[in-house]
């Protein structure tokens, strides 16, 4: 069985300040897809990034990044220098290469960027 | 490019009345298809799935049920709601090979008074 576990169930940070919202995941696979979602108010979830198992290169995009280290099964996500719009419920999801293959969330980070 | 509907967006039902939410994916072929629900607060819960016409399956006991009549239409129903039911509804789609990312509706909320 696979599962998601996100700690953190809520930060609070000030604008410009960095912030890290972690991601543990369980599985038995040795295939498999990690994806981070934002979820804004709205309620629709945007896609942010998506991870094979075999792809261990941390990622940088903007002010984002994210660090996947399958040693530990993590997939930590970093906002560098925040901002207001930042402010969102964060999933981290993991699905699988074969069979069954939707996604299991974690139960989201919500981050509050103050201004 | 492929897009997904998915509507109403906003519904208030009362306990014991019919539901019928409706997802379609426009520019795909044979897509995986997903309804998910999301509590107020909480992460987000795999309901159904579906790989083909016809061909559904459930991943949790519920009140709820999903048909898929067409290629690209995906419908999530239920014959009595019940207050529990109230959450919000989203529609995924991924495509049929590889795996590649899933796209998701703009979502329902449902609320049962």
């Amino acid at each position: 069985a696979q599962k998601v576990t996100q700690a953190q169930t809520e930060i609070s940070v000030v604008e410009k300040e960095d912030v890290t919202l972690d991601c543990v995941y369980e599985t038995r696979d040795t295939t498999y897809y990690l994806f981070w979602y934002k979820q804004p108010p709205s309620g629709e979830l945007v896609f942010l990034i998506r991870r094979n198992s075999f792809d261990e290169q941390n990622e940088i995009s903007g002010r984002y990044s994210w660090n996947f280290q399958k040693s530990t099964s993590s997939f930590n996500f970093t906002i560098t220098a925040s901002q207001v719009v930042d402010s969102a419920v964060y999933f981290c999801a993991l699905s699988m290469d074969t069979g069954r293959r939707a996604l299991t969330f974690g139960s989201g980070t919500r981050l509050q960027v103050q201004p | 490019s492929q897009t997904i509907h998915q509507w109403p967006a906003t519904l208030v039902q009362p306990v014991g009345s019919p539901l019928s939410l409706e997802c379609t994916v426009e520019g795909t072929s044979n897509p995986n298809l997903y309804w998910y629900r999301q509590a107020a607060g909480r992460g987000l819960q795999l309901l159904f799935y579906s790989v083909g016409i016809g061909q559904i399956s459930s991943e949790v006991p519920q009140n709820l049920s999903a048909s898929r009549p067409q290629d690209r239409q995906f419908i999530l129903s239920s014959k009595k709601l019940l207050l529990s039911d109230s959450g919000f509804y989203l529609c995924a789609w991924s495509p049929g090979t590889g795996n590649y990312g899933y796209t998701f509706g703009s979502g329902t909320r449902l609320t049962v008074v």
